[in-house]
């Protein structure tokens, strides 16, 4: 079965520099959700599409944004990057509105900011 | 405000051994979806179960089997004969069940070690 695709699988980047992180979702699922896991820590959400809308908004910093494309991909930006935001961010997607609100994650990104 | 108690920061185990994982939720929804998700060494989340808020009936699944009590907000979550390969962080995980398409809010884990 089709699993949730994300790119790259591993970033590395400076203070200051920024990052485009990519999110392709399970085919037919309506939301797309991204999270951000510290080292040691539980997945903390960060916003989600509902069929190419925003639909939540979390704990996102104001340097962060994040879209979804009429393909259903999601990319979420990050500018001006901090050491704080080294972490894992997973992508996740869902068919909630059809009574399937499991959400199924990516392998995700783990980003280094040096 | 939604919150899930995982009590158990770190359990270790012997192979074979039965192990029961503890969560505990908060929420003023009355309808909601509770879950629990794995995250072994190599990263990757994976889904292991859901259950509705409106349904308690406990169930059985291979060697998982979990026990849902809303009088007392309780989901855990027992592993049958360990084995090796279920070391890994568990997180229980709650969302709303307006809608459907509703964040996760999780614990702060489990990390089970299962011991040859």
């Amino acid at each position: 079965a089709a699993g949730v695709i994300q790119s790259p699988r591993h970033l590395i980047k400076e203070k200051r520099e920024t990052a485009t992180l990519k999110c392709y979702p399970i085919p037919r699922h309506d939301t797309v959700y991204w999270y951000q896991q510290g080292p040691g820590q539980d997945p903390q959400f960060l916003i989600s599409f509902y069929e190419k809308m925003q639909s939540d908004k979390g704990s996102i910093p104001d340097r962060f944004s994040a879209q979804q494309f009429s393909d259903y991909h999601s990319e979420l930006n990050m500018s001006s990057l901090e050491l704080g935001d080294s972490a894992l961010y997973f992508c996740a997607s869902s068919q909630g509105t059809s009574g399937v609100p499991e959400q199924y994650f990516g392998p995700g990104t783990r980003l280094t900011v040096t | 405000a939604q919150k899930v108690t995982q009590a158990q920061t770190e359990i270790s185990v012997v192979e074979k051994e039965d192990v029961t994982l503890d969560c505990v939720y908060e929420t003023r929804d009355t309808t909601y979806y509770l879950f629990w998700y794995k995250q072994p060494p190599s990263g990757e989340l994976v889904f292991l179960i859901r259950r509705n808020s409106f349904d308690e009936q406990n169930e059985i699944s291979g060697r998982y089997s979990w026990n849902f009590q809303k009088s007392t907000s309780s989901f855990n979550f027992t592993i049958t004969a360990s084995q090796v390969v279920d070391s890994a962080v568990y997180f229980c995980a709650l969302s709303r069940g307006e809608g459907g398409s509703e964040k996760l809010v999780f614990g702060k884990g489990t990390k089970l070690t299962v011991n040859p």
